[in-house]
């Protein structure tokens, strides 16, 4: 079945606790991307990726981290988690080439909160 | 940099009638994808609807269709004959085809109540 998988789905942390969310697509999309969803401001875009090794900043990056070191996987670095990034995450992916849809296929949403 | 505005935070519609949902963008570009995403309770995000800018001709998925405006740079979202699993938060959204393009531009949401 072709999805977006992320993990932990859940997770309370401290503020400080490094922490890491995975995200794992088995399209083999070339784009992959993280956004946050906080009550009345939409969807914001984190980070993004265009393939393997090459990543780029989205709207809303401080704070996070990312790497691409494997086409399939794209996971989300909180180095020193705040409140303020107490929020829903969500990864995606596209493909990205000549004749591609665009759509993006979203996980299912990591509900991170930072006490 | 583009911008994507859902002017009506809130919308409700009695079941079977027909609703409108509103999207504007601001955009300098040409080429690029337009987007309704549907996220129910379940919080998980659902392609609704694609338009790609080139084509003139709305798109249309059973009862979702759009109406798509390029040079007012409008894209609304009516959705017929509804019913109560359409109940859910409506996201419009942009996508650039420039291959060096990589952002994504999100509404902040229209939530859709469905009355029986």
């Amino acid at each position: 079945e072709a999805q977006v998988t992320q993990n932990p789905r859940y997770l309370i942390t401290v503020t400080g606790k490094k922490l890491t969310v995975t995200c794992s697509q088995n399209m083999n999309h070339e784009y992959m991307s993280w956004y946050r969803q906080d009550p009345g401001l939409g969807l914001r875009q984190i980070y993004y990726s265009m393939n393997v090794e090459v990543t780029d900043k989205g709207d809303v990056p401080e704070g996070y981290k990312v790497s691409r070191k494997e086409k399939r996987n794209f996971p989300l670095i909180l180095e020193s988690p705040s409140p303020n990034q107490t929020s829903l995450y969500f990864c995606a992916s596209s493909l990205w080439r000549l004749g591609g849809s665009y759509e993006q296929y979203f996980g299912p949403g990591t509900r991170l909160t930072v006490t | 940099a583009q911008t994507v505005t859902q002017s009506q935070p809130e919308m409700s519609v009695q079941e079977a009638e027909t609703v409108t949902l509103s999207c504007t963008y601001d955009t300098s570009e040409s080429d690029y994808y337009l987007f309704w995403y549907k996220q129910p309770p379940s919080r998980q995000m659902i392609l609704v609807i694609r338009q790609e800018a080139y084509k003139q001709q709305n798109a249309t998925e059973n009862r979702f269709s759009v109406n798509f405006q390029k040079a007012a740079k409008s894209f609304s979202l009516k959705i017929s004959d509804s019913q109560l699993g359409d109940a859910a938060m409506y996201f419009c959204a942009y996508r650039s085809r420039r291959t060096n393009a990589g952002k994504s531009t999100f509404g902040d949401g229209t939530t859709l109540t469905v009355k029986p």
